[in-house]
């Protein structure tokens, strides 16, 4: 079963930090690309990160450049979304996703982030 | 970026009656081996994203045949024949034939 599990969100105030993790199982993670997407209360889901296979290559939503940092540990079938500088217009759920063409392009459950005084 | 625009963004449709979204992208997505990399997604409400079709046509495992995607260069659709009420949520068409892939605004589909 393809499993994709989110953790590491929660409350945080305006400038603070958060670690999102995301560990797949049922998948060749070593041989997938990874995405992180969220959707803010009300709106669509935007793509915010993603991360080739071997970490080589990276791309950031202009909104979160500098602040966010994508990266992975295939030993660890994880993939992380550092961020920093947190605004309020960042809260969201976030969701993890394996990026496929064919193969199966399964997202987790999402994370809760609440950017908030 | 590729800027994805979908219509209508708010589709009120009757059970059982059949269902249209249009999906444009601003560039081509047709690559030059001939491969289109256009999918939908369905996102239902406190669920996770999922991937109906991919490659405009082609449905993932465990999808109604009700779905049916169309479409070429710059212009899609996804259909779906007849409406049941699972299938209330919010759909949106994703590129990714140009780096970084772009989703669509999403369109909400409600039943009457």
């Amino acid at each position: 079963d393809v499993q994709l599990v989110e953790s590491g969100g929660g409350l945080v105030q305006p400038g603070g930090s958060l670690r999102l993790s995301c560990e797949a199982s049922g998948i060749n993670f070593r041989t997938s690309w990874m995405t992180w997407a969220r959707q803010a209360p009300g709106k669509g889901l935007e793509l915010v990160a993603i991360i080739k296979q071997d970490g080589s290559e990276k791309y950031y939503v202009d909104s979160v450049k500098g602040r966010f940092t994508v990266s992975r540990d295939n030993a660890k079938n994880s993939v992380y979304l550092q961020m920093n500088s947190l605004r309020v217009e960042d809260t969201a759920v976030y969701y993890c996703g394996r990026r496929a063409v064919v193969d199966q392009y399964p997202w987790g459950q999402g994370t809760l982030v609440t950017v908030s005084s | 970026d590729v800027v994805m625009t979908q219509s209508p963004l708010s589709l009120p449709v009757t059970l059982g009656q059949p269902a249209s979204i249009s999906c444009r992208s601003s560039q081509s997505l047709e690559s030059r081996d001939g491969t289109t990399l256009l999918n939908w997604f369905q996102h239902r409400p406190g669920q996770s994203p999922r991937r109906l079709i991919y490659k405009v046509s082609n449905r993932d495992s465990g999808v109604p045949d009700r779905f049916s995607g169309s479409g070429s260069g710059t212009d899609f659709t996804l259909k779906i024949s007849r409406v049941e009420a699972e299938d209330v949520g919010v759909y949106y068409c994703m590129q990714g034939a140009h780096w970084p892939d772009t989703f669509g605004q999403g369109t909400k589909l409600e039943i009457k």
